[in-house]
C-alpha cells in the first residue's frame, strides 16, 4: 500500500519556468490538498479538493494552479516560478466523511528551489 | 476561522525525562479535532495523536498523551520517557467540523539531550 506518492523529491527551477508537482494516492480518499512549508511558518494550505472536478483555494493560492480529474491524482502547477516559491511542498489526503477524526496522510515532500 | 498557537519555538529535554509541548487553539466550530504531528529531520510528517472536542477523556498513544483543557482552549502534548529519536519538530493542528483544512501551528523543535 503506497499511500500518498509525491514526485519529484527535489527540483531546481529558474525564475519564470513552469513545472508540475505530481501527487497520487491509492486510499480512495476524496479529500486531497497541497501545503507549503517555510521555516518558522508551519504548513500553509495552497489548494484543496473534495472530489474529482472540485477544487478550491486555501490560504496561499497565488502563483499555483490545480485540477482534479481523477480521485487518485492531484497535481500542483507552478505556471511561472518565482524565488518566493522556494519551499517544501507536501501533498496530503484524507477520507471525507464529515468526521473531525480523519487524519491527514502526507506524501514525503518535494523540496523546490527557484533561482 | 481557526488558529493554532505554539509559543515554544525550541525545547530541550534530558533523555528519559517527560516533556510538555504547548498548544492553544481558537475556533468558532463547536465540533473540532486536534492533531499532533512529528516531523523528524528526514522531513516526513508522522501522525502522533488525536483529540476530539467532545471526547471525555484525554487521548493517549503509547508514550504520547494529550492534556486537553477545553475551557482554556489548550491541547498540550506530553511525551513521557523521552528518547533520542524524539528529537524533531512537533506540530499541533486543528480541523473544525465546518472547515476544509487542517490548520497548523508554527511548530516546536524538540531536542533530546543524552
Amino acid at each position: 500500500n503506497a499511500g500518498v506518492t509525491q514526485t519529484p523529491k527535489f527540483q531546481v527551477l529558474k525564475t519564470g519556468q513552469s513545472m508540475t508537482l505530481q501527487c497520487a494516492q491509492d486510499m480512495n480518499h476524496e479529500y486531497m490538498s497541497w501545503y507549503r512549508q517555510d521555516p518558522g511558518m508551519g504548513l500553509r494550505l495552497i489548494h484543496y479538493s473534495v472530489g474529482a472536478g472540485i477544487t478550491d483555494q486555501g490560504e496561499v493560492p497565488n502563483g499555483y494552479n490545480v485540477s482534479r480529474s481523477t480521485t487518485e491524482d492531484f497535481p500542483l502547477r507552478l505556471l511561472s516560478a518565482a524565488p518566493s516559491q522556494t519551499s517544501v511542498y507536501f501533498c496530503a489526503s484524507r477520507g471525507w466523511t464529515g468526521a473531525t477524526n480523519e487524519k491527514l496522510f502526507f506524501g514525503s515532500g518535494t523540496q523546490l528551489s527557484v533561482l | 476561522a481557526q488558529k493554532i498557537t505554539q509559543t515554544q519555538p525550541g525545547m530541550f529535554v534530558q533523555e528519559k525525562e517527560a516533556v510538555t509541548l504547548d498548544c492553544t487553539y481558537d475556533t468558532s466550530d463547536p465540533s473540532y479535532g486536534l492533531f499532533w504531528y512529528k516531523q523528524p529531520s528526514s522531513g516526513e510528517m508522522i501522525f502522533l495523536i488525536y483529540q476530539g472536542s467532545y471526547d471525555q477523556q484525554n487521548a493517549t498513544e503509547g508514550r504520547y498523551s494529550l492534556n486537553f483543557q477545553k475551557a482554556r482552549k489548550s491541547a498540550n502534548l506530553v511525551i513521557s520517557a523521552s528518547q533520542l529519536g524524539d528529537s524533531a519538530m512537533y506540530f499541533c493542528a486543528i480541523w473544525g467540523a465546518g472547515s476544509y483544512q487542517l490548520t497548523f501551528g508554527k511548530g516546536t523543535k524538540l531536542s533530546v539531550i543524552p
